[in-house]
């Protein structure tokens, strides 16, 4: 069955430190990986994905990830946390082979970031 | 980047009333939107996968005649929650895919709170 995995409820990092969110998953083909931004009281924002090519990719705000294939994971970082990036963080997969799930993803419960001054 | 609205952000409502909640895609045609709810502890819940002139697709545990979906065109789908009730009290997001390619992400609209009294 697919699924995503994000360990930790809540990640404590202080400003200008670098921050890891973590994600891994499950999935019976090569997955197309997303993660996603969610402020207080908003909807979600695009942050960045993974569908193929180099395992690094970029994406908004600083923010990158990496994938891992061996490990199932696809972690999220920045270099240096800002207070701004406080927020929910969200992981989500897509299996692509799965064609009868109209673009369907499957998500993470969601990583709450508090970055403190 | 892609806009998705919502309408209304905010609504309040007698309990066995009906509401509706619209999303529109502002500069772009999605065959697929997408439901979601989302509760207190941020866990984000796919309710129904919505395809622009058919049937949309219930997740399962949603009833799909309390909540009523229609796509009737490529920029708007509407979920109407029907004689609700304070327990159908939440966050209501939605989101759409671009049309064409299958791992394009999903764009979210800023999410409905509804409250039922």
């Amino acid at each position: 069955a697919q699924s995503v995995a994000q360990p930790e409820d809540q990640v404590n990092v202080a400003e200008g430190n670098p921050l890891t969110v973590k994600c891994t998953y499950s999935v019976s083909g090569n997955p197309y990986l997303f993660w996603y931004v969610q402020y207080p009281n908003r909807g979600l924002q695009f942050l960045l994905k993974y569908i193929t090519g180099d395992n690094l990719v970029k994406g908004s705000y600083g923010f990158e990830a990496e994938f891992n294939k061996s490990q199932t994971s696809f972690h999220l970082k920045k270099p240096s946390a800002l207070v701004s990036d406080s927020a929910l963080y969200f992981c989500a997969v897509r299996d692509p082979y799965n064609a009868g799930n109209n673009r369907k993803l499957i998500w993470g419960l969601g990583t709450s970031l508090a970055v403190n001054p | 980047g892609a806009v998705v609205s919502q309408h209304p952000s905010r609504v309040i409502c007698k309990s066995g009333t009906s509401v509706k909640i619209e999303c529109r895609s502002l500069d772009f045609q999605a065959t697929t939107m997408f439901w979601y709810r989302q509760f207190p502890k941020k866990s984000l819940m796919l309710m129904a996968t919505s395809n622009e002139g058919s049937k949309a697709t219930y997740e399962q545990g949603v009833e799909k005649d309390k909540f009523l979906i229609n796509h009737a065109s490529l920029t708007l789908s509407t979920l109407t929650v029907t004689s609700a009730h304070p327990e159908d009290s939440s966050f209501y997001i939605c989101s759409a895919s671009v049309q064409g390619s299958s791992y394009n992400e999903q764009f979210f609209g800023p999410g409905t709170r509804l409250t039922v009294l």
